[in-house]
């Protein structure tokens, strides 16, 4: 079975620093890759995706991510964060064949950001 | 356009009771699925429909069924309850574009079950 692993389970910044949060599946097929984000008594939304194309996908508020297909790896980066930006992150993998689409989430990283 | 609702927003149930919980979806979308989210499991995928059929299903047992009406609507529900179904169940719905793998998830507030 599939599975996405989301290394850093908590993560504390100060403004200004740089994010990556890790995110690893295995599957062998192709997939569908998605992060979503969960701010604080929000619910949950997208933050970008990634279907086919350039690797590297930007998403809303600043976010990007790189899928590197050889590492099965989706890491989300954010090159200066903001207090704002304080919240749940989750990884999810869609695969592609089979006919069954049943994504996959990671187990999410909560991410702190101090003024 | 409003969002994905759900009710009840918490709900207590007693060990061996059942429940149905309701999600009306996005305007539009007849793709529904839902999601049993714990602090040990995180979230994990129970069922989708669209078009009032099950489309997709998880691993979980049969004790979880759901179904969607003619306006998208759906309703899940959970017999003989156990202390492990405490749990946030969330409902996403979907735009149908371009298949069920490229669909992006909108997600609702949840209802916080709770089984004593």
């Amino acid at each position: 079975a599939q599975s996405v692993s989301q290394h850093n389970h908590h993560v504390i910044l100060s403004e200004a620093a740089s994010l990556e949060l890790g995110c690893n599946y295995s599957y062998g097929g192709t997939v569908n890759l998605f992060w979503y984000v969960q701010y604080p008594g929000q619910h949950l939304q997208l933050l970008l995706k990634y279907f086919s194309g350039d690797p590297l996908v930007k998403g809303i508020k600043g976010f990007e991510a790189e899928f590197i297909k050889s590492k099965f790896s989706f890491n989300l980066r954010k090159p200066s964060v903001q207090w704002s930006d304080t919240a749940e992150y989750f990884c999810a993998v869609m695969p592609l064949s089979g006919g069954s689409y049943i994504p996959t989430f990671g187990r999410g990283t909560s991410l702190i950001v101090h003024p | 356009k409003a969002g994905v609702t759900q009710t009840p927003r918490y709900l207590i149930k007693t060990r061996g009771q059942q429940v149905t919980l309701s999600c009306s979806p996005i305007s539009g979308h007849r793709s529904v699925s839902w999601y049993q989210q714990t602090p040990g499991q995180g979230l994990q995928f129970l069922f989708e429909y669209f078009s009032e059929t099950q489309r997709n299903k998880g691993n979980f047992p049969g004790r979880f069924s759901g179904r969607q009406f003619s306006n998208s609507r759906s309703e899940m529900n959970v017999s003989t309850l156990e202390l492990g179904d405490s749990a946030l169940y969330l409902c996403a719905s979907s735009p149908e574009i371009s298949g069920a793998a490229y669909n992006e998830q909108f997600f609702g507030p949840g209802t916080r079950l709770t089984v004593l």
